[in-house]
């Protein structure tokens, strides 16, 4: 199974803040990367896909980038709605899995 | 707009079983792939179960395969996931999820989710 690893875990900003988060792959999985973001008691929200590719209605301060094994999120001027769990899921072989996820707090 | 509503969840002893529904409206269900993706408490998404949209590929991931079944019934825009011999680590919340490509497309990528129904197996 391809693992992931984001880092950090945690990571407390401010609004108004540039937010970077990473994730790795445990072997190449080319672009086939996706981003949600988890708000407590929700379903994940899908962010990201295909690497840097922006689902419809997300707004365009996410964005993302990377190939191969290691990409990032980043989030541009930090908004009070941003404040959540982000996971990546690579999709790239049949395990389909997630990383352990990272979250944003409020400095 | 795509509404995913889960049922069926529940408290079940080990070696039980339950059987989960997800009616789907909103989006032509017969055109898309459908996943079961858990997470359990305090922990991230776990992918579960993948249908083909016209139901002729079902992948499980390692954990579930011989005991869980997915499947689908495209005149009812229903997606199911029955679960046989439960464990403790099958706890969970389960969400049924929408695959972003459209037919021969699939991607595995989650664009809707459910709300999640809760899986308890305990004694």
């Amino acid at each position: 199974d391809v693992q992931m690893t984001q880092s950090p875990s945690t990571l407390s900003a401010s609004v108004g803040d540039r937010v970077t988060i990473t994730c790795r792959a445990s072997r190449s999985i080319s672009s086939w990367l996706a981003w949600y973001q988890q708000k407590p008691g929700t379903a994940p929200k899908l962010l990201i896909y295909k690497a840097s590719s922006l689902e419809s209605g997300v707004p365009s301060r996410f964005s993302g980038s990377g190939s191969g094994t290691e990409f990032t999120l980043t989030i541009n001027s930090l908004q009070p709605d941003d404040f959540a769990t982000y996971y990546c899921q690579q999709y790239n072989s049949n395990s389909r899995t997630f990383g352990q996820g990272t979250k944003v707090e409020i400095k | 707009q795509v509404h995913l509503v889960e049922s069926g969840g529940g408290v079940v002893q080990p070696g039980g079983s339950l059987r989960l529904s997800c009616a789907a409206s909103g989006f032509t269900f017969s055109n898309y792939a459908m996943h079961w993706v858990r997470q359990a408490p305090g922990k991230g998404p776990e992918w579960v179960a993948f249908i083909r949209y016209d139901g002729g590929n079902k992948f499980y991931t390692d954990s579930v395969k011989g005991r869980f079944t997915i499947s689908r019934d495209n005149s009812k825009n229903t997606l199911y996931l029955q679960m046989n011999s439960l464990r403790g680590e099958d706890t969970a919340v389960y969400y049924c999820a929408k695959d972003h490509g459209e037919t021969y497309y699939s991607e595995s990528i989650f664009d809707y989710w459910g709300q999640g129904t809760l899986v308890t197996v305990s004694s």
